[in-house]
């Protein structure tokens, strides 16, 4: 069963605190998304990239950063976290020239 | 801008009926995905169904139907005999280049 992992369910992290969520797909996808949901907003895209250590910013990339070191695993990283990260963060991967998307289950992140 | 609308935040019907989940989208695009995802409580995205902007043919599956109008731009969700496993955010999305653009998602609840 192919599977995009995300390394936490729920974390709870300190303001100013360095924040690292970890996606990782078993599919061999050249293509991995970031993306924050929150109520009323929908999926908004952070950041993407289409291979190694390539990146693109998406529409909210203020505050965040990602790697890419492995095909497989796409890091998103908050700086220093702040109360207005506090969100769910979903990640995906896809094939190249390819829009089947598969997600994986979400991080919510608390900042306190 | 490439954006998803989607007016209607909650829905509800009763078991066994029909349910129509609107959606309208911006683009200048004139090839592009559309698509509907289904989020249970369990946070897991789900493709409901699919439709390339390039065929005419609205697609289906199953229960599931879609109302494609390329010149309105528009994009409905048609679900027949709702099933109470329905219940769900439904979420509407785009694919106008090569990353996924979504609506803010439309909370559908399924009564007994």
């Amino acid at each position: 069963d192919v599977k995009v992992t995300q390394s936490s369910r729920y974390l709870v992290k300190r303001t100013g605190e360095k924040v690292f969520l970890e996606c990782v797909q078993d599919m061999d996808h050249e293509n991995m998304f970031w993306y924050r949901q929150d109520p009323g907003l929908g999926l908004r895209l952070i950041y993407f990239s289409y291979d190694v250590k390539m990146k693109e910013k998406g529409d909210i990339p203020e505050g965040y950063s990602v790697s890419r070191e492995k095909k497989e695993r796409f890091s998103l990283i908050l700086e220093s976290a702040s109360t207005n990260q506090t969100s769910m963060y979903l990640c995906a991967s896809s094939p190249m020239d390819s829009y089947g998307y598969t997600f994986g289950s979400g991080t919510r992140l608390t900042v306190v | 801008a490439q954006t998803v609308t989607q007016s209607q935040p909650e829905m509800s019907v009763q078991e066994a009926e029909t349910v129509t989940l609107s959606c309208t989208y911006d683009t200048s695009e004139n090839n592009y995905y559309l698509f509907w995802y289904k989020q249970p409580p369990s946070r897991q995205m789900i493709l409901v169904i699919r439709q390339e902007a390039y065929k005419q043919q609205n697609a289906t599956e199953n229960r599931f139907s879609v109302n494609f109008q390329k010149a309105a731009k528009s994009f409905s969700l048609k679900i027949s005999d709702s099933q109470l496993g329905d219940t769900a955010m439904y979420f509407c999305a785009f694919v106008p280049y090569n990353d996924m653009r979504f609506g803010a998602g439309t909370r559908l609840t399924v009564k007994p």
